[in-house]
């Protein structure tokens, strides 16, 4: 079992819906979590990071920790055509440490 | 500010054959990582140099091998091709060691027949 699971998808939206994307993880010592988006022949594109629980908004990206439930979240508020994509959680236990990915959920906005 | 640059985007290798791959990190950053991403296992890390230094490890035969010059740009190599290297390679910089702001290349797409 890898130690951050992701839903493949894909997952389809309308342009404007709201998304969310998930990640559970088993090592407890995970601290930093991040969210790249990859598009098609691209390498993945750093989106956001958080360190320890919480919240953290930018723009239309929000991204959750809940480190008592393992799980972490990323938001897209009004959703467009060219947040299509594949969606990639990472994290690691500190700053010296590889990151680990999930396997990354597809994502269609459809007009 | 250039981004992460990595040479070539595509490669063609028959099995057995060695093949290097190179990366150039963003000005002024130290770390380089490498990982290898498939459809069945998602991306693996691979390892991380910093300061000419191999610093983490990941779990890959030792037939992958890099290594890192002066100007931090670093190549990695991948001897005795098998089909199962057949994948996206892709290199990471960032300024200090580990990943917390990592700055991904367009990768090298190499495919081994």
């Amino acid at each position: 079992q890898k130690e951050v699971e992701q839903d493949p998808g894909p997952l389809s939206v309308p342009e404007g819906a709201i998304v969310s994307l998930n990640c559970t993880y088993s090592n407890s010592a995970f601290q930093y979590f991040m969210w790249y988006r990859q598009y098609s022949r691209k390498g993945p594109e750093l989106l956001m990071y958080t360190y320890s629980s919480g919240n953290k908004e930018d723009g239309r990206f929000t991204a959750q920790v809940d480190k008592s439930s393992k799980y972490i979240s990323l938001f897209i508020r009004d959703s467009q055509p060219s947040d299509s994509a594949t969606y990639l959680c990472a994290m690691i236990p500190n700053s010296g440490y590889a990151l680990n990915f999930g396997k990354g959920t597809s994502l269609l906005v459809t007009p | 500010k250039a981004g992460v640059t990595q040479t070539p985007r595509y490669l063609i290798k028959t099995r057995g054959q060695q093949v290097t791959l190179s990366c150039s990190p963003i000005s002024g950053h130290r770390s380089v990582s490498w990982y290898q991403q498939t459809p069945g296992q998602g991306l693996q890390f691979l390892f991380e140099y910093f300061s000419e230094t191999q610093r983490n490890k990941g779990n890959f035969p030792g037939r992958f091998s890099g290594r890192q010059f002066s100007n931090s740009r670093s190549e990695m190599n991948v001897s005795t091709l098998e089909l199962g290297d057949s994948a996206l390679y892709l290199c990471a910089s960032s300024l200090a060691l580990g990943g917390t702001e990592a700055f991904f290349g367009q990768g090298t797409r190499l495919t081994v027949v």
